[in-house]
């Protein structure tokens, strides 16, 4: 079993939609959690992190941990085609060094 | 203030040969980290560098090795390639070892193909 299990899509959806995107895992050690964007050709791209659970915001994007189901989400507002791309959730162990990431989902949003 | 760059951008090699790879750290950072991502695939740890010294590894052969040098630079060496080898990898770059605060900044990748 992997440490983070993503659904790799694609997702698609029509602009002005509203995107939840998921992930979950299975160390409970894991404190940090992170998305990333990543477009075609490019490095990963940091999104949002939050530590623990709870929700956090930025514009148009919420992040959301339960460490009690274990379950990472990530919510867009007012998708656009810009926001297409692939999208990787992330997770971290404090003192340890590695990032453990899901397989990422792909995002088509249609104009 | 610059991102962290990689080079080369693309190569093809093949099995059994030798790749270097290089990264160089965001303006600040001093710690680098490196990922290989096989398509359709998450980032997978490799290891990472803080203050020229190996801190962390993941599940990868010894035939994955790396340096850092003291502008906090870093090579990827991967010696007799193989052809699961194939992938991008992903250099980033942090300000300290790695923890939530300490975000991570990647490259563009080095995409390798092994024939």
């Amino acid at each position: 079993q992997k440490e983070v299990e993503q659904d790799p899509g694609p997702l698609s959806v029509p602009e002005g939609a509203i995107v939840s995107l998921n992930c979950t895992y299975s160390n409970s050690a894991f404190q940090y959690f992170m998305w990333y964007r990543q477009y075609s050709r490019k490095g990963p791209e940091l999104l949002m992190y939050t530590y623990s659970s709870g929700n956090k915001e930025d514009g148009r994007f919420t992040a959301q941990v339960d460490k009690s189901s274990k379950y990472i989400s990530l919510f867009i507002r007012d998708s656009q085609p810009s926001d297409s791309a692939t999208y990787l959730c992330a997770a971290l162990n404090t003192g340890f060094q590695k990032l453990v990431f899901g397989t990422g989902t792909r995002l088509l949003v249609s104009p | 203030e610059t991102g962290v760059t990689q080079s080369p951008t693309h190569l093809i090699k093949t099995r059994g040969q030798q790749v270097t790879l290089r990264c160089s750290s965001q303006s600040g950072h001093n710690t680098v980290s490196w990922y290989q991502q096989a398509l359709g695939q998450g980032p997978q740890f490799i290891f990472q560098y803080y203050r020229e010294e190996e801190n962390g590894r993941g599940n990868f052969p010894p035939r994955f090795s790396g340096l850092q040098f003291p502008n906090y630079s870093s090579e990827l060496n991967v010696n007799a390639l193989e052809l699961d080898d194939s992938a991008l990898y992903l250099c980033a770059s942090s300000l300290g070892q790695a923890s939530g605060a300490n975000v991570l900044t990647f490259g563009a990748g080095s995409r390798l193909t092994v024939l």
